[in-house]
C-alpha cells in the first residue's frame, strides 16, 4: 500500500467552481499534513499545512483533515484559470520525523 | 530575497562526469533535504541533514553524497552520472523535522544526463 494516494485525475472546472482534491495516507499515527501546487517546470509551494482534525481556512483555500478515515481533501473556491497545476498532499508520519510522503499528484484544469 | 535556492538551474553532462548541486537557505531554518522528482512527478526523499548532522539516508546509490558544511548550505555530489540519474533534483528546509512546521522548496536543478 502506497504511504500517501491521491486521485491522479485529470480534475477539470469551470471557472467560479469549486474544486476537490482528496488524499488518503496510509500511517494511522501520522502527524503533519500539507497541501503543496506545482506549475509546470516549477517548484512545489506551500499552500496549506493542517495538523489537527477538522477544517482550516485561508482565503479561497480550505483544508479538512479527518485522523480517524486517514482522510486529507483541499477544497479551491471560485477556481481561477490561475489555480490550473498539480496539487501534491504531503504526509508526515509519527516514526519518522522528518520525512515527507508525497502523493503522485492531482492535476487541475481551470476553464474560463 | 530567495528563501531557498539552488545553483545550477539546469545541468547538462555527460555519462561518467562528476557534478555537484549547491543549496543555501536564508530563512534560519536548521534542517535540509534533498528531494529528487522523476520523469513521472513523483517527489522522493534521498537525504536530510538537522543541524549538519545526516539524520536521513534513504537508499540511494552511493554515487550520492551530500555535504552540509554549515546550517544554511547543503550540496549534493554525483559520481560517476549515469543516464538513470536525470532528473529534477529540489533541495527544501525547514524548522524542526516537520512536526507542525513546514518545509519550504528550492526551484529545482534539472539534470539531464546525455
Amino acid at each position: 500500500q502506497k504511504e500517501v494516494e491521491q486521485n491522479s485525475g485529470p480534475l477539470s472546472v469551470p471557472e467560479g467552481a469549486i474544486a476537490s482534491l482528496n488524499c488518503t495516507y496510509s500511517d494511522r499515527v501520522s502527524q503533519s499534513f500539507f497541501w503543496y501546487r506545482q506549475y509546470s517546470g516549477k517548484s512545489p509551494e506551500l499552500i496549506m499545512s493542517i495538523y489537527s482534525n477538522g477544517d482550516k481556512e485561508d482565503g479561497r483555500f480550505t483544508a479538512q483533515l479527518n485522523k480517524a478515515s486517514q482522510y486529507v481533501s483541499l477544497l479551491i473556491r471560485d477556481s481561477q484559470p490561475s489555480d490550473s497545476a498539480t496539487y501534491l498532499c504531503a504526509v508526515v508520519r509519527g516514526s519518522t520525523l522528518g520525512r515527507l510522503y508525497f502523493g503522485r499528484g492531482t492535476q487541475l484544469t481551470v476553464w474560463p | 530575497d530567495t528563501a531557498v535556492s539552488q545553483t545550477p538551474k539546469y545541468l547538462v553532462t555527460q555519462m561518467g562526469n562528476d557534478k555537484s548541486i549547491k543549496c543555501e537557505q536564508n530563512l534560519g531554518h536548521d534542517t535540509m533535504y534533498w528531494y529528487k522528482q522523476d520523469s513521472k512527478k513523483f517527489l522522493k526523499i534521498m537525504f536530510s541533514y538537522n543541524n549538519k548532522e545526516l539524520i536521513i539516508n534513504e537508499t540511494v546509490p552511493n554515487r550520492f553524497s551530500p555535504k552540509s558544511p554549515d546550517k544554511a548550505h547543503l550540496n549534493l555530489h554525483i559520481n560517476s552520472l549515469e543516464l538513470g540519474d536525470s532528473a529534477v533534483y529540489f533541495c527544501a528546509s525547514s524548522q524542526g523535522l516537520l512536526l507542525k512546521t513546514e518545509a519550504f522548496f528550492g526551484q529545482g536543478t534539472r539534470l539531464t544526463v546525455v
